[in-house]
């Protein structure tokens, strides 16, 4: 049982460049979420689904998009990286939330992403 | 969004101290959960409080949750290195949809 994996751990792009960051779960859960984390900042979400084929922005979702065409994965893309994007990004999953459930969330160790 | 105010920003002690995080706001939160994240890694969650008042204990960890649903603190008893970590608090509101609001984070540095 590997939990939330996450590939790369690291990489550098040059501005304008485009990537995908993998997501892995093997834990069954429903709801995955993308956030990133800076330097003062605290932990910001991106985009969330909330299941398979579903997909939601989160606070900063501008210049990301993202997909879930299998329940076990969610994929965040760059399609024009911009030093601003510089950060470590965190994959997150949790149980289908319900009224008497906290919504209690499993990381990915991250990748840590270099725009210059 | 509602906001988690974590106090203080920065914490260096020696081992055998103890020591109090807190984590406030000015939302009722349904439940409120804290995390501790070492270098290089993703958060990993310690410990969930969902009633006003709730004390839970995790070994020499001590997490409390205030009687109004706002408010929450982490207490340390004799800490240890291998405490050293960031230490976030998330809460899950009743208007914050699927997201939980994350506090910026308790830096802690233990040292033998």
């Amino acid at each position: 049982n590997a939990g939330v994996t996450q590939t790369p751990k690291f990489r550098v792009l040059k501005t304008g460049q485009s990537m995908t960051l993998l997501c892995a779960q093997d834990m069954n859960h429903e709801y995955m979420y993308w956030y990133r984390q800076d330097p003062g900042m605290g932990l910001r979400l991106i985009h969330y689904s909330v299941g398979e084929g579903t997909t939601a922005k989160g606070e900063v979702p501008d210049g990301y998009n993202v997909s879930r065409l299998k329940k076990q994965n969610f994929l965040l893309g760059l399609e024009s990286a911009a030093p601003s994007q510089t950060s470590v990004y965190f994959c997150a999953s949790s149980y289908s939330i319900r009224p008497d459930a906290p919504n209690e969330q499993y990381f990915g160790p991250g990748t840590r992403l270099t725009v210059t | 969004t509602q906001l988690l105010e974590q106090s203080p920003q920065f914490l260096s002690i020696q081992e055998g101290e103890n020591l109090t995080v807190y984590c406030n706001s000015s939302s009722v939160f349904s439940s409120l959960q804290w995390y501790r994240q070492e270098p290089g890694e993703g958060p990993v969650l310690l410990v969930t409080v969902v009633t006003g008042g709730e004390v839970k204990k995790l070994k020499r960890l001590t997490f409390q949750f205030g009687d109004a649903r706002k408010d929450s603190s982490l207490h340390i008893t004799a800490a240890q290195p291998g405490d050293t970590g960031l230490y976030l608090c998330a809460g899950d509101g009743s208007n914050s949809g699927y997201a939980l609001n994350f506090g910026k984070g308790t830096s802690l540095l233990v040292t033998p």
